[in-house]
């Protein structure tokens, strides 16, 4: 299994881009970079996910480089809500067979301040 | 809105009592997952299920049981809880073809004493 790195923390301001990156650099052809956060005291939400090409959704845009090698969330503006712990996590699609789990680090925490 | 619900949001018990963790989900989804996250651990796998009473060991499924009648209700159980158990234990659910795409619920933070 591909195994990611992240910040352990990063701030922004309100308003602004939060761009949180994230290194796979063992990142196999039919893995996928998936995106969780976990505001405080809740479960994690599925942000996003993307194989090769950049993807845009109503809550973020996830930007793969074409090394795939490394991905980078981006929140464009920044609310205090915002405020979370994001997991960047490496994953086949389906999980067929053995491999059926999300492996979870310690992600990015994520500070938006006022 | 879709939701996974799970029976407490807090929990305290004593060592050696059998306790019982209830998740529900609306959303038709045959795959349910239990993790229970820890400080400094993240996110580790106990079991899931694929379907009704059907089951595959996470990563941790030592001191765990679980029980799927329901496709809608998958429930954790502690046969003999220890203090090694207390943690924050988190529900979610995926549909097949969106198996990584997992609705989490609110999670239940157990304390045994």
């Amino acid at each position: 299994d591909a195994k990611t790195t992240q910040p352990p923390s990063m701030d922004c301001a309100e308003g602004r881009a939060a761009n949180l990156p994230c290194n796979h650099s063992t990142i196999s052809g039919n893995e996928y970079v998936y995106w969780y956060r976990q505001i405080h005291s809740q479960g994690p939400q599925y942000i996003i996910h993307g194989l090769k090409n950049n993807e845009t959704n109503e809550m973020a845009s996830l930007i793969i480089t074409e090394d795939r090698k490394s991905s980078t969330l981006i929140l464009p503006h920044a609310t205090l809500r915002d405020t979370a712990v994001y997991y960047c996590i490496v994953r086949v699609s389906n999980n067929a067979g053995n491999n059926r789990k999300l492996i979870w680090g310690l992600g990015t925490s994520l500070a938006v301040n006022p | 809105d879709v939701k996974v619900t799970q029976s407490s949001r807090y929990l305290v018990k004593r060592t050696g009592e059998k306790v019982f963790l209830e998740c529900v989900q609306d959303m038709d989804h045959e795959n349910m997952f239990w993790y229970r996250q820890d400080p400094g651990l993240g996110l580790r796998l106990i079991y899931f299920s694929y379907d009704v009473k059907m089951k595959e060991k996470g990563d941790i499924p030592e001191g765990y049981s679980v029980s799927r009648e329901k496709k809608e209700r998958f429930s954790l159980i502690l046969e003999s809880a220890s203090t090694n158990q207390t943690s924050m234990y988190l529900c979610a659910s995926s549909s097949p073809a969106r198996f990584n795409e997992q609705f989490f619920g609110p999670g239940t933070r157990l304390t045994v004493l």
